[in-house]
């Protein structure tokens, strides 16, 4: 069955840092999304990503975060200068219809 | 976007049926019901959509009441690997496209042996 998959699974990373969260969607879908959620709370929407552009996001999706599709498999989401309580598990989403098939995670600490 | 209400945790033993009732009195006239799954340290997964009476798959139940104010899931038979948060999303129907979806704080479902 494909899925979605994320690397790296686990990322240190200094406060001020820039990370590169990397997803490889499943190949036939033309949606994508990153979601977050931080230890022991709810998942929450990020951003969403159709036809090469930003198509919905979040209060939460500031000017330090940006994605990308650099090319035709993956889908990144970047953060610029990271914070403390950036540190969450971060869930890239990818979707053909409304059913979502999300990827294992990257669990980012910002230390 | 209509507001859920589900319990917080149920616990239950191997083999018995769960049912988890998520409230969601202000459904519009186009809201589908969405459950999700999430393991700990997974990301969430598809398991059930209905509309109305009852959906059946190969995992799960769902009915749904003729007012659609709640629905309730029903998973037969479960075994320690159930052990799971279980989210009640209602919004848009799954052939609707590229929408983001709204989690609530789920229930927190443990399966003992």
């Amino acid at each position: 069955e494909p899925e979605v998959t994320q690397t790296p699974s686990h990322q240190v990373t200094q406060m001020g840092q820039e990370v590169i969260l990397r997803c490889v969607p499943i190949s036939n879908h033309l949606y994508f999304y990153w979601y977050r959620q931080i230890l022991g709370q709810k998942v929450e929407f990020l951003v969403s990503f159709y036809n090469n552009e930003i198509s919905e996001k979040s209060e939460i999706f500031d000017d330090q975060f940006s994605v990308e599709r650099p090319d035709g498999s993956n889908f990144t989401l970047k953060i610029r200068s990271t914070k403390l309580e950036d540190s969450a598990m971060y869930f890239c989403a990818s979707s053909e219809t409304l059913e979502q098939y999300f990827g294992p995670g990257t669990r980012l600490t910002v230390t | 976007l209509a507001k859920t209400t589900q319990p917080i945790s149920m616990d239950s033993y191997e083999g018995q049926e769960v049912n988890i009732t998520c409230s969601h009195n202000n459904i519009a006239t186009n809201d589908y019901i969405t459950w999700y799954q999430q393991f700990p340290s997974q990301g969430p997964r598809f398991i059930i959509q209905g509309y109305k009476t009852k959906v059946t798959n190969e995992v799960a139940s769902l009915f749904i009441p003729a007012d659609r104010k709640s629905s309730t899931l029903s998973l037969p038979r479960v075994s320690l690997s159930d052990t799971a948060v279980y989210y009640c999303l209602v919004g848009v129907s799954i052939k609707a496209a590229g929408n983001k979806l709204t989690f609530g704080g789920g229930t927190r479902v443990l399966v003992k042996p």
